[in-house]
C-alpha cells in the first residue's frame, strides 16, 4: 500500500540549531516527492520538490532535502533554523507530477528564540 | 502567487441537513481541482479529483453520493456533504492546479461541525 510516514509529530528547536525532519514513504514505480509547509493561519504552501535529476534539492528559505531511492526517504533539512520557521511540516509523495497526493501525518516544528 | 479561497471558513450543521463548500481559484484557471479531508493529529486524505466539465474520480472507500462534487468552471468547484451526519466533522481542504507545471496550490480549508 501506498503510505508517507513522518517520523517526528512534534520538534522544539531553540533558534540557529540544525534541522533534520525524516519522511519514508512507500510507493511502487516512479515517485514524486514534495515538502509543504504550513504557517500558522495559513495555506499549506510548496516548500520545495523532486522530479528527478539531482537528488539534493534546494527550496525556498534554505530549506533543502535528500532523496535517498534506497532507504525510501527524503528528509528535509535547514541548517539554522528561526524562529519564523515554526509551522508544520507535511511530506507527500506522488506518482504523476502533483496528481494524487499522499501526505504524512506532518510534523509540528517549535522554535524558541 | 496562485491564491486559492473557500467559503465558509467555518461550519456548524444539524445532523441530516445538507451543506455546500465553495473553492475557488482568485486569480488562475484551474482545470483541475482536488478535495481532501483532515482528521485531527492526521494527514491531508485525498477524497477526490475533479476536472473542469467532467465528472469527479473519487477515491477508494469515498461515498460519491454523500460527497458531491461539481466543478463547472474552472475557478470553482463546490463540495456538498448530503445528509451530513457527526462523523463527517472535519477539516475539509481544497487545492486547485492549472497551467504547465500542474502545481497544487491550496486552500485555507473549512471546518465543518455536524451536530
Amino acid at each position: 500500500a501506498q503510505s508517507v510516514s513522518q517520523h517526528n509529530h512534534h520538534v522544539i528547536l531553540s533558534e540557529a540549531a540544525s534541522l533534520e525532519l525524516g519522511c519514508n514513504y512507500s510507493y511502487g514505480g516512479t515517485v514524486n516527492l514534495f515538502w509543504y509547509v504550513q504557517y500558522p493561519g495559513q495555506h499549506l504552501q510548496l516548500l520545495l520538490k523532486y522530479f528527478s535529476g539531482d537528488p539534493l534539492v534546494k527550496g525556498i528559505k534554505g530549506f533543502e532535502a535528500e532523496f535517498i531511492k534506497s532507504k525510501f526517504s527524503f528528509n528535509l533539512r535547514k541548517p539554522s533554523v528561526q524562529w519564523s520557521d515554526t509551522a508544520e511540516y507535511f511530506c507527500a509523495v506522488g506518482g504523476g507530477g502533483y496528481n494524487k497526493l499522499i501526505f504524512g501525518a506532518g510534523t509540528r516544528l517549535a522554535v524558541h528564540p | 502567487g496562485a491564491v486559492v479561497s473557500q467559503h465558509p471558513s467555518r461550519v456548524i450543521c444539524k445532523s441530516g441537513t445538507s451543506v455546500k463548500i465553495e473553492c475557488r481559484s482568485l486569480d488562475f484557471q484551474a482545470t483541475t481541482m482536488f478535495w481532501y479531508r483532515q482528521f485531527p493529529k492526521q494527514s491531508l486524505m485525498l477524497m477526490a479529483t475533479s476536472n473542469e466539465g467532467s465528472k469527479a474520480t473519487y477515491e477508494q472507500g469515498v461515498e460519491k453520493d454523500k460527497f458531491l462534487i461539481n466543478h463547472a468552471s474552472l475557478t470553482l468547484s463546490t463540495l456538498t456533504v448530503t445528509s451530513a451526519h457527526p462523523e463527517d466533522s472535519s477539516f475539509y481542504i481544497c487545492s486547485a492546479s492549472g497551467g504547465a507545471s500542474g502545481e497544487q496550490f491550496f486552500g485555507p480549508g473549512t471546518r465543518l461541525t455536524v451536530l
